[in-house]
């Protein structure tokens, strides 16, 4: 069975730029969620979203945005990059059907660097 | 505001040499506690869920219990491919999707 997917693995970006970041779940998920993980710590909520709506949002800027499409993949905008966005962007799949577990599942990330 | 701390922050083991990693946690309610592995560069690879206090799981050389206030996960007789970074994390139950994490344990194994 495929896993989460992620697309793409690496990415460097300059200081203003726009980046989007794709994830494809494990199939049959519907919940895509995002997070954001500098080195050395743990990985930081930005996104749920769960039958193309947004369920929950992290403490992270308006330059940060998500969709979900009718395949249930998801895309991670984030604009106006700032150093500090540098990190690996994380997509984690779960079920969420009525009497299922919460469980999510993570891709291999997406590395962004900002220079 | 859910809160995980994990301690120790950093373990090197001999190969054989067994021992426990701490979760603590604070959470209005719990919906339930993961556990995850994370090598250099990847994503974090599921291992476990608890859902209350007094579970145990296992699987292979490791064994997660909970508290109403903490977790522990021990790794009986690890091996060197057990070196990774245990990540904690908790669902709390005013959230469907935030996992709140914890900033790990990395765990390195000597032969």
């Amino acid at each position: 069975d495929a896993g989460v997917t992620q697309s793409p693995t690496h990415l460097i970006k300059t200081r203003g730029q726009h980046v989007t970041l794709r994830c494809s779940p494990i199939s049959g998920h519907k919940s895509v969620s995002w997070y954001q993980q500098v080195l050395g710590q743990g990985p930081q909520f930005i996104f749920q979203y769960y039958e193309k709506e947004e369920r929950g949002r992290g403490n992270f800027p308006d330059r940060f945005s998500a969709r979900q499409f009718p395949n249930y993949s998801s895309e991670l905008n984030v604009n106006a990059l700032l150093l500090g966005d540098s990190a690996l962007y994380l997509c984690a799949s779960s079920s969420l059907l009525a009497g299922a577990n919460y469980e999510q599942y993570f891709g291999p990330g997406t590395r962004l660097t900002v220079t | 505001e859910d809160q995980v701390t994990q301690s120790p922050e950093a373990l090197r083991l001999q190969e054989g040499e067994s021992s426990s990693l701490n979760c603590s946690y604070t959470v209005s309610g719990l919906r339930g506690l993961f556990w995850y592995r994370q090598d250099p560069g990847k994503g974090p690879e599921f291992l476990f869920t608890l859902y209350s206090a007094g579970e145990e799981k296992e699987k292979e050389r490791l064994k997660a219990t909970l508290t109403k206030k903490e977790s522990f996960l021990h790794i009986t007789a690890p091996k060197p491919e057990d070196s990774a970074t245990y990540l904690c994390a908790v669902l709390g139950t005013d959230s469907w999707g935030k996992l709140q994490f914890g900033a790990g344990t990395q765990v390195v194994v000597t032969p």
